[in-house]
């Protein structure tokens, strides 16, 4: 399978605890893309690399989220000191930088905060 | 970013035709209209794009409208497999491209 990877798939996690995501694109594709996607609403853009470079972050990633993307491969999204409402389904989308190019989105990984 | 503005649900036949309007009259002459679904517990998914003429693929045909303020993803003959929520989002050639959601049309197939 060469589609966007992500792992875990879910995660539990108690409140004030610290929690990582890793996600894998697709192979060739430069861009990388978090978004976070609460219960009945669409997903909301949290984050954008090329290649390695971190080039946008919504007013949404407070300081206690951080987002990395070291070699320009996987990347990961760290939550800090984590809150209940932190609960949502995280979602990694990497397309290519060409053109107006399809995002091509992983599973997801849905945090749940206790 | 422009807004679009979809119905929040529709209702189809299996085996009808589907079309799913989106409206988009702030749209500005760099901005690429894209449909995006997601299926039940699923990420989105890439259906289509176009700038200016229609365009078609193997999952849908989009219209666009001659001054481009609306647009219609068409599903030419709708299955089961087709229930899902259709986004339909407007990005700019340049930047990042990040795709702002709204809530989109929830589409209901009937078998």
């Amino acid at each position: 399978d060469t589609g966007v990877s992500q792992d875990p798939r879910h995660k539990i996690t108690k409140r004030g605890q610290n929690v990582t995501f890793r996600c894998d694109p697709i192979s060739e594709h430069n861009r990388l893309y978090w978004y976070r996607q609460t219960l009945g609403q669409g997903p909301e853009f949290l984050t954008y690399f090329q290649n390695e470079a971190q080039l946008e972050k919504s007013r949404l990633l407070s300081d206690r989220f951080s987002a990395e993307r070291p070699k320009g491969s996987f990347s990961t999204l760290e939550i800090q000191r984590t809150e209940q409402g932190d609960s949502a389904m995280y979602l990694c989308a990497s397309s290519l930088t060409l053109g107006p190019s399809e995002q091509y989105f992983g599973p997801g990984t849905r945090l749940t905060v206790t | 970013d422009a807004k679009t503005t979809q119905p929040n649900s529709m209702e189809s036949n299996e085996e009808e035709p589907v079309h799913l309007p989106c409206n988009h009259s702030t749209i500005s002459g760099t901005d690429y209209i894209h449909w995006y679904r997601q299926l039940p517990s699923q990420g989105p998914e890439y259906v289509i794009h176009g700038l200016t003429s229609n365009v078609n693929n193997r999952m849908a045909s989009l219209a666009i409208a001659e001054d481009r303020k609306s647009s219609t993803l068409i599903l030419h003959r709708a299955t089961l497999r087709d229930a899902a929520v259709y986004y339909c989002i407007l990005t700019r050639l340049q930047g990042a491209q990040k795709l702002v959601f709204g809530q989109g049309t929830r589409l209901t197939i009937n078998p």
